[in-house]
């Protein structure tokens, strides 16, 4: 079974400081590694996925996540945040190649709060 | 393309009453999933679906059915509501192993 440690309940930031977002997992198999974006009173939208391949995953609106399969970690990092960044990020993991369900496991939740 | 939407968008039901949430997907995706979101414990899966006509239990089914009569539609029932069925419900679909989500229902049980 996977699970997802998501330590951080919310970030403070200031505008265009940078940010990283912790994300660990767990699991006995190879994995699928997402992360979502949820702007308030909106569904979730994808930000970025690990599938395979490069570990250094570039996703929409500048952010970027790196996995790290020695630290079961994939961090969530910008280099410079705007107030437009303000929302609640959730990474999710689904078991690799073979999970035949694609069911993710989320993470908490992480709301980042980006001050001028 | 309307990606995958949901109605209602919000309801209000008492104790006891029974409602159903339908999902829709353009998409031509097989696999459909139904969460529900409270504060701090992120989303959690309640049933989903692998193609027409089957489904599965989730990690929280207690108090609610679903029924996928049509590939693209995925309907989640509360037969009788509880006031700990107060939450925002999303329905997702996928296809290559990331999930498209929509917008989302807010129920609120007096």
């Amino acid at each position: 079974a996977q699970s997802v440690t998501q330590l951080d309940s919310q970030v403070p930031v200031f505008e265009e400081a940078p940010v990283e977002l912790r994300c660990n997992y767990s699991s006995s198999v190879s994995v699928y590694l997402f992360w979502y974006v949820q702007y308030p009173n909106q569904g979730l939208q994808l930000l970025l996925k690990y599938l395979s391949g490069s570990t250094l995953v570039k996703g929409i609106n500048g952010f970027e996540a790196e996995f790290n399969k020695s630290q079961t970690s994939f961090h969530l990092r910008k280099p410079s945040v705007h107030i437009s960044d303000t929302a609640e990020y959730f990474c999710a993991v689904s078991a690799g190649y073979g999970g035949a369900t694609n069911k993710l496991i989320f993470g908490t939740g992480t709301l980042l709060a980006v001050q001028p | 393309n309307a990606g995958v939407t949901q109605t209602p968008k919000f309801r209000v039901l008492k104790t006891g009453q029974s409602m159903t949430l339908l999902c829709a997907q353009d998409m031509n995706h097989e696999y459909m999933y139904w969460y529900r979101q409270d504060p701090g414990m992120g989303l959690r899966l309640i049933h989903y679906s692998v193609g027409e006509g089957t489904t599965a239990k989730g990690e929280v089914p207690d108090g609610y059915n679903v029924s996928r009569l049509k590939k693209q539609n995925f309907l989640l029932g509360l037969e009788s509501a509880a006031p700990s069925q107060t939450s925002v419900y999303f329905c997702a679909s996928s296809q290559g192993g990331w999930q498209f989500f929509g917008p989302g229902t807010r129920l609120t049980v007096l």
